[in-house]
């Protein structure tokens, strides 16, 4: 199993401009997370998803978006970049209602200049 | 709980040592709770977790030992080695649905030689 990958890896975005971050797990996992983590800071819920149609916001969604078509992908979109927005972004998932079902995925760093 | 800034609390201990990170969490109602450790360029991975009816929990090398009363997490780690330099954070699980975690905003770990 290739647990929660996440693509693209590093990105370096104008402000203003729009992408999407990708990220998909192999392990039927029906919960599935969006976590920003920026520098000496802890990790923020940006967006969840308990299934496959079903999306809620979490501490931090102003200026992203996701959707949630498959079981399996769960990307983050962001609109109108900001500087704001440079971070650092984790997938993770998760298959039962405890902590230690959550897998991570290796991280997206972004920039936005 | 939440500190500001961009410098992580940083506990140096001696190889062979033992460590003890500590972490104080916010909401008295949680009744999960999690300790991760992240290394450079990764996403978390989950060390040990402990539900609000044990006060303490042992695992290899690792013990977690929860003080509800004043709403104190710490985890030990027996003879630090240089593997174990990261950071450390601890979670707890909010209430309601789909199993999300309130993230601490971490330690960093350094073994030194």
């Amino acid at each position: 199993n290739a647990g929660v990958t996440q693509t693209p890896k590093f990105r370096i975005l104008k402000i203003g401009q729009s992408m999407t971050l990708q990220c998909t797990q192999d392990m039927n996992h029906n919960y599935m997370y969006w976590y920003r983590q920026d520098p000496g800071m802890g990790l923020k819920l940006i967006y969840y998803s308990v299934g496959a149609g079903i999306t809620d916001k979490g501490e931090v969604p102003n200026g992203y978006n996701v959707s949630r078509s498959t079981t399996e992908d769960f990307p983050l979109r962001l609109e109108l970049a900001a500087p704001s927005q440079t971070s650092v972004y984790f997938c993770a998932s998760s298959s039962r209602d405890r902590g230690d079902g959550y897998t991570f995925g290796s991280g997206t760093r972004l920039t936005v200049v | 709980g939440e500190s500001v800034g961009l410098h992580l609390p940083t506990l140096s201990v001696q190889e062979g040592d033992n460590s003890i990170i500590n972490c104080a969490y916010s909401n008295s109602a949680s009744d999960y709770f999690i300790w991760y450790k992240q290394e450079s360029g990764k996403g978390p991975q989950f060390i040990i977790d402990i539900r609000s009816n044990m006060d303490k929990r042992q695992g290899q090398r690792v013990t977690v030992l929860l003080n509800k009363t004043v709403k104190h997490l710490s985890l030990q780690i027996a003879a630090t080695q240089p593997g174990d330099s990261a950071v450390y954070f601890c979670a707890e699980k909010l209430g309601g649905g789909g199993n999300k975690l309130t993230f601490g905003t971490g330690t960093q770990l350094k073994v030194e030689l």
